[in-house]
């Protein structure tokens, strides 16, 4: 079982980069790294998806070392809207019954 | 585009009471989930199903049954509802388990007195 550790929470203003990191020590040969978004209220909402390398979409970046042991999720330019709780998801084939979120880490944009 | 859909939106439950909470899909996915999330907290898998006919158990089962009949919905079921159970509840559905992207409904909120 890949078990995540994130920061609790992280703050920042708008306009900057933010970069939240998530260790995985455990991660499995198959196992894919997913990042999502949840606002109050709402249901997560898938953001970006990796394996290794760094991955890029219109709405984030994630970094993905050689060794899988950790990923970061970079989101350019921050605005107020993007705060929200992020949770860093690994998991595979045959996993399901062992997925958990966690506590996510809680970002706060400001002015 | 639905995408998926939980029916209710909210619900207020003596204990001991029972109900169920239904989810609909229209991606036509084979892997169906339900979570449950209690304030600060991330969302706990209760039960899974990997496809029609098909299901299992997640992280917290206990106290919750549920039943995949038709391939696009997916049932969750209180039979004697606690305290405990106030929470709210999240369905998800995704293609392949494999790549664990899962698609979420805008959840219910259950509060059983």
């Amino acid at each position: 079982l890949a078990k995540t550790t994130q920061p609790i929470s992280m703050d920042s203003y708008e306009g900057q980069e933010v970069n939240i990191t998530c260790s995985h020590n455990n991660i499995a040969t198959n196992d894919y790294i997913t990042w999502y978004q949840q606002f109050p209220s709402q249901g997560p909402r898938f953001i970006i998806q990796g394996y290794k390398t760094k991955v890029t979409n219109e709405v984030a970046s994630l970094f993905i070392p050689a060794d899988r042991k950790s990923s970061t999720l970079s989101l350019p330019r921050v605005s107020l809207s993007d705060t929200a709780v992020y949770y860093c998801l690994v998991g595979g084939t045959g996993t399901a019954s062992k997925l958990t979120f966690g506590t996510g880490t809680r970002l706060q944009v400001t002015l | 585009n639905a995408g998926v859909t939980q029916t209710p939106k909210f619900r207020v439950l003596k204990t001991g009471q029972s109900m169920t909470l239904l989810c609909a899909q229209d991606m036509n996915h084979e892997y169906m989930y339900w979570y449950r999330q209690d304030p600060g907290m991330g969302l706990r898998l209760i039960h899974y199903s990997v496809g029609e006919g098909t299901t299992a158990k997640g992280e917290v089962p206990d106290g919750y049954n549920v039943s995949r009949l038709k391939k696009q919905n997916f049932l969750l079921g209180l039979e004697s509802a606690a305290p405990s159970q106030t929470s709210v509840y999240f369905c998800a559905s995704s293609y392949t388990q494999g790549k664990n992207i899962q698609y979420f409904g805008a959840g219910t909120r259950l509060s059983v007195l």
